[in-house]
């Protein structure tokens, strides 16, 4: 499996402001993924998140909404932008050891935002 | 498209007592097949997985089969634990297109009382 790191744990925000999550793996991967869980709810994916190209994004998901970066093989971020109280979730990035374990993602422990 | 769909929750046991909960999926392709489970405040860690028909995926006494004629992949334990109070997702791969994208259940909490 692989260490991953995400910070903050959690944040509390104000309306309008934005907040970037920061998730870090103690290996090199090639793909990494954003998810977002509202309060009660699944997993949604955001986007993928290669090294070297742009993000892509689900359908309903937008880059001017959730900027991803990803500088290199082991560090991503997620902003979350002009956030709203419907931004309130969970945000976890997961990683593909596809190559070593197979298929499986494996996840951060997440980021709690909360957007008053 | 792909879907998952799980029983819905709260399921609520005693301690000892003999855990089912229902994973069935829709897929296009030849899907690999995830439980993965999420503690209360916590992440999502992967409990378990099985990547072909008639797998048998398994880990802390839990265990579910990949049962392509019936399209399903049940989790069951034989002797649930306090401890094993969580959230429960059932999840398919697609690697489709040459990328690994999960589709998640909607979840099945687990309340397990002494």
């Amino acid at each position: 499996s692989a260490v991953i790191s995400q910070k903050p744990s959690r944040d509390i925000c104000q309306r309008g402001t934005s907040l970037t999550i920061q998730c870090q793996v103690d290996s090199q991967v090639t793909m990494m993924f954003w998810y977002r869980q509202q309060p009660g709810q699944s997993l949604t994916l955001i986007a993928t998140a290669n090294q070297g190209s742009e993000a892509t994004y689900e359908s309903g998901f937008v880059i001017d909404k959730f900027p991803i970066s990803r500088p290199n093989l082991t560090f991503s971020t997620l902003t979350v932008s002009n956030m709203s109280p419907e931004d309130s979730s969970i945000y976890l990035c997961s990683v593909d050891l596809a190559g070593m374990h197979g298929d499986t993602q494996y996840f951060g422990p997440g980021t709690r935002l909360t957007v008053l | 498209g792909n879907s998952v769909t799980q029983m819905e929750g709260p399921v609520t046991l005693s301690e000892e007592a003999f855990l089912t909960i229902n994973c069935t999926y829709t897929a296009t392709g030849y899907p690999s097949l995830f439980w993965y489970v999420q503690y209360p405040g916590e992440g999502l860690q992967l409990l378990l997985k099985a990547t072909k028909a008639d797998d048998k995926g398994s880990n802390k006494g839990f265990e579910a089969t990949y049962r392509k004629e019936t399209t399903s992949f049940h989790l069951e334990k034989g002797s649930v634990q306090v401890s094993d109070s969580a959230v429960y997702f059932c999840a398919l791969s697609d690697f489709t297109g040459g990328e690994n994208k999960l589709t998640f259940g909607t979840g099945t909490q687990l309340k397990v009382e002494l």
